[in-house]
């Protein structure tokens, strides 16, 4: 697609339940991150895929945030259990990257899923 | 340990004055910066950027200063507009991150009529 593309664009869940949010990247990005704003805070860092692989997670909150990225392409975000302090804003983005021959390092950001727990 | 710190939460700026707004950082490896503004229920958007072979680079009312020396960067923009009110995020990455971006807390600026 043109841009980047999260679904859903909002989401309310039960304290307790689990949430998938999707990020869909700009074709051919292989960085991909995934963000989080609570509200009137900064954009707090989750994980970063370079492809399929992970090779930062130091961002997830705690063992109940969990993504993967499948094919080099779309990514998911699970929350399990989900908590009252886990509504926020989830915000993907995606870059090219190094090797590519247009890289820069300018992400662009999807819209965000504005999750709610209650 | 924070790499990148905008150490202002917020700003207001008389519409038609200068705002700067400034962000520091502490890994002198960082090569490349970038400034992103976002506006509530929207994703951040790419403003402007400086590699850090320059110190200045301007994109229209838009001037990102960059001080290597200083580890700092600022971001002019002249003259203010009401529209410019947001909030704005450096974000700076190097080789030893796989240049990951490595992102400030952001500050929230306001344009007063």
């Amino acid at each position: 697609g043109a841009g980047v593309s999260q679904s859903p664009s909002n989401k309310v869940t039960e304290k307790g339940k689990d949430v998938e949010l999707r990020c869909d990247p700009i074709s051919g990005h292989t960085a991909l991150y995934w963000y989080r704003q609570s509200l009137g805070q900064g954009l707090e860092f989750l994980i970063y895929f370079q492809g399929n692989s992970a090779p930062d997670k130091s961002g997830l909150p705690s063992d109940r945030f969990s993504a993967e990225r499948t094919g080099g392409s779309v990514s998911t975000l699970t929350i399990q259990r989900t908590q009252q302090e886990d509504s926020a804003v989830y915000l993907c983005a995606s870059s090219l990257s190094p090797g590519d021959p247009n890289f820069n390092t300018e992400a662009f950001f999807g819209q965000g899923t504005r999750l709610t727990v209650v | 340990d924070q790499q990148v710190k905008q150490n202002s939460p917020s700003l207001s700026v008389q519409e038609g004055r200068i705002s700067i707004l400034n962000c520091d950082y502490t890994n002198s490896m960082f090569d490349y910066f970038l400034w992103y503004k976002k506006y509530p229920a929207e994703g951040p958007t790419f403003l402007i950027s400086i590699s850090s072979i320059k110190d200045k680079n301007e994109d229209g009312r838009f001037t990102v200063f960059l001080n290597k020396s200083a580890k700092h960067l600022s971001l002019h923009i002249v003259p203010s507009q009401p529209g410019d009110s947001a909030v704005y995020f450096c974000a700076a990455s190097g080789v030893d991150s796989n240049y990951q971006l490595i992102w400030g807390a952001g500050t929230k600026l306001i344009i007063k009529p």
